[in-house]
């Protein structure tokens, strides 16, 4: 079975700062990959997927992701937080072989003023 | 375009009780899915629809719960008799047929609370 490890359940930035939200994957075949984000009483929205063209993802809102598979890594960033950026963040993984995602525990991240 | 739709959003019962969840794909997208969050804990898949079939129910907890996709449109998710670890939000997603590339598009959830 496929797993997704978030480092990090809480993050706090402040507004400007850099936004690093980690994710790890166990996967013995490519994935594809996707980080998705949650607002408040909304539902899961697509921020960006990684399905085997370029490493580097750009995903909405200034978010991008690399994807390197010698760390199986998907890390999300943002060079400077803002304050709608507060929400609960997914990485998510599906394998070619099925049509389940795998998701991660999620990281709620805070953006200090 | 309407997006997936739940619902209801929220639902608390008491032990025992049977709660049916609604789920409205986004038109036209064949594939649906359901998927668990306890609290604290990831996001779990539980079954998988194309169209009216069942394609995969592995992660169906146990015979209290019940999928049905009548007529490949919307589908609902019974849970009978209700016990407390029950309790956690239910996503329901939807996608087109299609390569693995393809997202899901998520509705809000359903939180379900057993007392």
């Amino acid at each position: 079975a496929q797993s997704v490890t978030q480092l990090g359940s809480h993050v706090s930035v402040s507004e400007g700062a850099l936004v690093l939200l980690r994710c790890n994957y166990s996967s013995s075949v490519p994935p594809y990959l996707f980080w998705y984000v949650q607002y408040p009483n909304q539902g899961l929205q697509l921020l960006l997927k990684y399905t085997s063209a370029a490493t580097l993802v750009k995903g909405i809102n200034g978010f991008e992701a690399e994807f390197k598979k010698s760390e199986t890594s998907f890390h999300l960033t943002k060079p400077s937080a803002h304050m709608s950026d507060a929400a609960e963040y997914f990485c998510a993984v599906r394998t070619n072989t099925g049509n389940q995602f795998y998701f991660g525990t999620g990281t709620s991240l805070t953006v200090i003023p | 375009e309407a997006g997936v739709t739940q619902f209801p959003s929220h639902s608390v019962i008491e032990k025992g009780q049977t709660v049916t969840l609604r789920c409205d794909p986004i038109s036209g997208h064949d594939n649906l899915y359901w998927y668990r969050r306890v609290m604290g804990k990831e996001i779990k898949f539980l079954l998988h629809f194309v169209k009216e079939s069942k394609q995969d129910e592995s992660g169906m907890p146990n015979n209290r719960f019940l999928a049905e996709r009548t007529g490949g449109t919307y589908s609902t998710l019974k849970v009978q008799p209700a016990e407390l670890e029950d309790s956690g939000v239910y996503f329901c997603a939807s996608s087109p047929l299609g390569g693995g590339h393809n997202e899901q598009f998520f509705g809000p959830g359903t939180r379900l609370t057993v007392l």
